[in-house]
């Protein structure tokens, strides 16, 4: 079974308006940690958003927001006032467990801002 | 703001030829990671190393990988004897410990095998 699902291969939104990524996980750890990542098309990767599976609060980070809903597993990722910068594709990603580090990850959403 | 760093950027190479991928992790980090990523489709784990030890590997991780700290801020992947479908993106990360701590990646090295 898929640990991350993106369902949304590809996503157009107009400049200045909020796009939200979705993105479900499976996992039977109780502890684990949510990443959100941007690769540009210049290919580098980028750290947008973490959360905790005991983060009440969901996080937070500039025009970057994730919406947490631990009971359903899906932690989407909210862009608000898209900027043309922001074309690119974007990953989930999750850790499992407390001593185990890897990520894995999803498939992926490209994001087209258009002006 | 610290960064991990890779190097080279982008190597072409004949297929079963060696090649070494070097990367400095953040200073401060004990965790190191190698992923790849070929071209469209998933960033895939390969190998993570904590202590001077491997901690994990995937099935992708055989044996003609390898991976070394042979300093105290350098981190490699050496592949032995390319093959074809070796040719990917290949990226280094590195973690401080603790749970909750992100993975920061580097720009990634760009292995074309020919």
């Amino acid at each position: 079974a898929q640990k991350i699902t993106q369902t949304q291969p590809g996503m157009f939104v107009q400049e200045k308006e909020a796009v939200t990524l979705d993105c479900t996980y499976d996992t039977s750890d109780q502890s684990y940690g949510l990443f959100w990542y941007k690769q540009p098309s210049s290919g580098e990767m980028i750290f947008l958003i973490y959360q905790g599976s005991y983060d009440e609060q969901n996080a937070t980070e500039g025009r970057y927001s994730l919406n947490f809903q631990k009971a359903r597993k899906s932690a989407n990722l909210v862009i608000s006032a898209s900027q043309l910068g922001d074309s690119a594709m974007y990953f989930c990603a999750m850790r499992e467990g407390f001593n185990d580090y890897k990520l894995s990850f999803g498939a992926g959403t490209t994001v087209t801002v258009r002006a | 703001e610290p960064e991990v760093t890779q190097t080279p950027s982008h190597q072409v190479t004949q297929m079963g030829q060696e090649v070494i991928l070097r990367c400095v992790p953040i200073s401060n980090h004990l965790y190191f990671y190698w992923y790849r990523q070929i071209l469209g489709q998933k960033v895939e784990f390969l190998v993570s190393f904590y202590n001077n030890e491997i901690s994990e590997k995937s099935e992708i991780f055989d044996d003609q990988f390898s991976v070394e700290r042979p300093d105290g801020s350098n981190f490699t992947l050496k592949i032995r004897s390319t093959k074809l479908e070796d040719s990917a993106m290949y990226f280094c990360a590195s973690s401080d410990q603790g749970a909750g701590n992100t993975i920061y990646f580097g720009e990634g090295s760009w292995l074309t095998v020919v």
